[in-house]
C-alpha cells in the first residue's frame, strides 16, 4: 500500500542553523511527492512538489530531491530563520487511486 | 483573496449535540475535502466530493454527513457530537482531484466536545 514516514519531532534549531527533516514512502506506483507547511494557527500550504524520480522541489529556500532508489524525499533548507517554525507535512499521491497520504508532519521551532 | 474560507473557527459541544461546519471556495474548484487533525496522527480524509452534486466517504467517515450544496460550498454535519469528535477540522479544494496532490486549506475549525 501507500504510506508516508516523517522523523520524529519536534526539531530545534538556532537560527542559520542547517535543516533536514527525513521522508520516507512506500507506494505501489509511481506517485508524485509534497512538502506542506502549516504556519501556527494557519492552515496547510503547499511548500513544493515533485513529480517524478531525480526532480527537485524547491521553494522559498527549501529543496527537496525525490530518490526512487532509497524511497526519500527529505526536506533540506541551508540556513533557517525564526519565520520558517511550523509543522512540515510530506505527502505522496497515487493519481490512479485519486488519493493524497500524509505523514504524522514534524514540528520545528528555530529559536533567534 | 479568501480561497477556502471555514466557519466557524472555534465551537464547544456537549456529547450528543449536532452542528454544522461550513466551507466555501472562491477559486472554482471542482474537488473539495474534509479533513480532521488530530495530535500526531496527520490530517485524516473524512468525506470528500469531486465535483458538483457527489459525495464520497474517506478514511474516517462514522459520525459525519455531508453535502456539496453547490460548486463553492461543502458542508461537514455532526449529528450527535462525541468526545472523540474533538478535533480541528479542514477544508480543503482543488483544481483536479486528491491524486493530483496540490490542495488547497482552510485556516481549520477547532472542534471541543465535552
Amino acid at each position: 500500500g501507500n504510506s508516508v514516514t516523517q522523523m520524529e519531532g519536534p526539531v530545534t534549531l538556532s537560527e542559520e542553523a542547517f535543516l533536514t527533516i527525513n521522508c520516507t514512502y512506500t507506494a505501489t506506483g509511481y506517485p508524485s511527492l509534497f512538502w506542506y507547511v502549516q504556519y501556527p494557527g494557519e492552515g496547510l500550504q503547499l511548500l513544493l512538489k515533485a513529480t517524478k524520480a531525480d526532480d527537485k522541489g524547491s521553494n522559498k529556500g527549501f529543496e527537496a530531491t525525490y530518490r526512487k532508489e532509497t524511497t526519500s524525499f527529505h526536506l533540506e533548507k541551508g540556513s533557517v530563520q525564526v519565520s520558517d517554525s511550523a509543522v512540515y507535512f510530506c505527502a505522496l499521491s497515487d493519481r490512479t487511486l485519486g488519493r493524497l497520504y500524509f505523514g504524522r508532519g514534524t514540528q520545528l521551532t528555530v529559536w533567534p | 483573496n479568501a480561497g477556502v474560507t471555514q466557519t466557524p473557527k472555534f465551537q464547544v459541544l456537549k456529547t450528543g449535540q449536532s452542528m454544522t461546519l461550513q466551507c466555501a471556495q472562491d477559486m472554482n474548484h471542482n474537488s473539495m475535502y474534509w479533513y480532521r487533525q488530530d495530535p500526531g496522527m496527520g490530517l485524516r480524509l473524512i468525506y470528500y466530493s469531486a465535483s458538483e452534486g457527489t459525495t464520497d466517504k474517506g478514511e474516517v467517515p462514522n459520525g459525519y454527513n455531508v453535502s456539496r450544496l453547490n460548486k463553492r460550498e461543502f458542508s461537514l454535519r455532526l449529528e450527535s457530537a462525541a468526545p472523540s469528535q474533538t478535533s480541528v477540522y479542514f477544508c480543503a479544494s482543488s483544481v483536479r482531484g486528491e491524486g493530483a496532490g496540490e490542495l488547497f486549506f482552510g485556516e481549520g475549525s477547532r472542534l471541543t466536545v465535552l
